[in-house]
């Protein structure tokens, strides 16, 4: 079946623009994360979602970054007067309720802020 | 909080040969999973391999294995036979079974496979 899905693949703006990545999930599964990966770095764990459950925010780095999932599907993430420092690879991974364990990964968006 | 340190920052290998890749990582829990993942150019992150901390019997998968040694908290991933496709990034990651909403990468090891 299909994978996760993610897009754009790359996008480039301006410092203080936003920005919308998105996300879409193997179908079937409730849980679906974010994560951060700056260049030459392991990924930094952003945002977690299960089900209609409170989302886990606590990656967050700052409250100019938030994120909303629709249900059980697809998965925004928005970046607000973005920074150059957060240019990185932004990918989203999603897995069966209770497979934490087991987390399959989209290509990622890499964002390139200038 | 659980860290993960991979001290390799790249390694070669010989196609056909056998080369390891290391990982520490330090934590207070005694349960908790640990994962491989490969990365290659197109960014996807592929899971190679999982073994859970309670159990003593270091995983394998085909030719990749770990030797995991849990007093040590070390967890390296062994891999046979290097083909040129193993050629990626490669993540040590840690998820905590308490707290299992995220995993906990290192900083990655890049492998290149000479032919």
């Amino acid at each position: 079946g299909a994978g996760v899905s993610q897009s754009p693949s790359n996008k480039v703006t301006e410092k203080g623009k936003d920005v919308e990545l998105r996300c879409d999930p193997i179908s079937g599964h409730t849980a679906l994360y974010w994560y951060r990966q700056r260049l030459g770095q392991g990924l930094e764990f952003l945002i977690y979602f299960q089900g209609n459950s409170a989302p886990d925010k606590s990656g967050l780095p700052s409250d100019r970054f938030s994120a909303e999932r629709t249900g059980e599907s697809v998965s925004t993430l928005t970046i607000q007067r973005t920074q150059q420092e957060d240019s990185a690879v932004y990918l989203c991974a999603s897995s069966l309720r209770g497979r934490t364990d087991t987390q399959y990964f989209g290509p990622g968006t890499r964002l390139t802020v200038l | 909080a659980q860290t993960v340190t991979q001290s390799q920052p790249e390694m070669s290998v010989q196609e056909a040969e056998t080369v390891t890749l290391s990982c520490t990582y330090d934590t207070s829990e005694s349960d908790y999973y640990l994962f491989w993942y490969k990365q290659p150019p197109s960014r996807q992150m592929i899971l190679v391999i999982r073994q859970e901390a309670y159990k003593q019997q270091n995983a394998t998968e085909n030719r990749f294995s770990v030797n995991f040694q849990k007093a040590a908290k070390s967890f390296s991933l062994k891999i046979s036979d290097s083909q040129l496709g193993d050629a990626a990034m490669y993540f040590c990651a840690y998820r905590s079974m308490e707290y299992g909403n995220k995993l906990v990468f290192g900083a990655g090891t890049i492998l290149r496979v000479k032919s």
